[in-house]
């Protein structure tokens, strides 16, 4: 099966600037997860949805990001305006569910993202 | 809130040698404990994952220990090879929530031939 597709791959923006991020997730995963990675650090989780609809985004700094998934499939995640420290890896992973059937989360590429 | 400490953050071994990666947590109810494999510039990949109800798993060369009471659990690589160099991570995934995952910091494994 497909995986996670994400685009871009990488962006490079001046601060102040914004810029918005791409996921579409494996077909039939109703879970789809937003994750921030810091160079040298593990994924921390920015914003979950559970098909259309947002189970837990109390990670995101929602001053300046926000994301949405409107038709429960494809998802985008946005920063305005962008910080020097937001600088990273932004990887977007897939799950079927959340169930106990459904644990496994599967990541996609992720877009590293360069604020100068 | 719900943390995960990992070490060591790096680990270095000869080929043919076994690696261990330790992780604990904080959530004593964290059901689910996922290992990944990330390289250079790839996706984390997942490679071995645990449930509570359960105290060890293994397959092929790879196998991952839980141990509920000291909050901890393990992961072991034996007979290392080259291609297992990469940065490994662990996660918990804690009581509530929606399938919630936090994540260790990382270990970067180096395996020389």
């Amino acid at each position: 099966e497909a995986g996670v597709a994400q685009s871009p791959r990488y962006k490079i923006i001046e601060k102040r600037q914004s810029v918005a991020f791409w996921c579409n997730p494996i077909s039939g995963h109703a879970t789809l997860y937003w994750y921030q990675q810091i160079l040298g650090q593990g994924p921390k989780l920015l914003i979950q949805f559970q098909n259309n609809g947002v189970v837990d985004d109390s990670q995101l700094p929602k001053d300046r990001f926000s994301a949405e998934r409107l038709k429960g499939v494809d998802s985008t995640l946005k920063i305005q305006p962008a910080k020097l420290e937001d600088s990273a890896v932004y990887l977007c992973a897939s799950s079927l569910g959340s169930g106990a059937s459904s644990y496994e989360q599967y990541f996609g590429p992720g877009t590293r993202l360069t604020v100068t | 809130g719900e943390n995960v400490e990992q070490h060591p953050s790096t680990l270095s071994v000869q080929e043919g040698d076994s690696a261990v990666i330790k992780c604990t947590y904080s959530d004593s109810a964290s059901n689910y404990f996922p290992w990944y494999k990330q390289e250079l510039g790839k996706r984390p990949q997942l490679i071995i994952d645990i449930r509570s109800n359960v105290g060890e798993k293994k397959d092929q060369r790879i196998a991952v220990t839980l141990n509920k009471t000291a909050k901890h659990f393990s992961l072991h690589i034996t007979e290392t090879q080259p291609e297992d160099s990469a940065v490994y991570f662990c996660a918990a995934r804690p009581s509530g929530g929606y399938n919630k995952l936090i994540f260790g910091a990382g270990t970067r494994l180096a395996v020389h031939p």
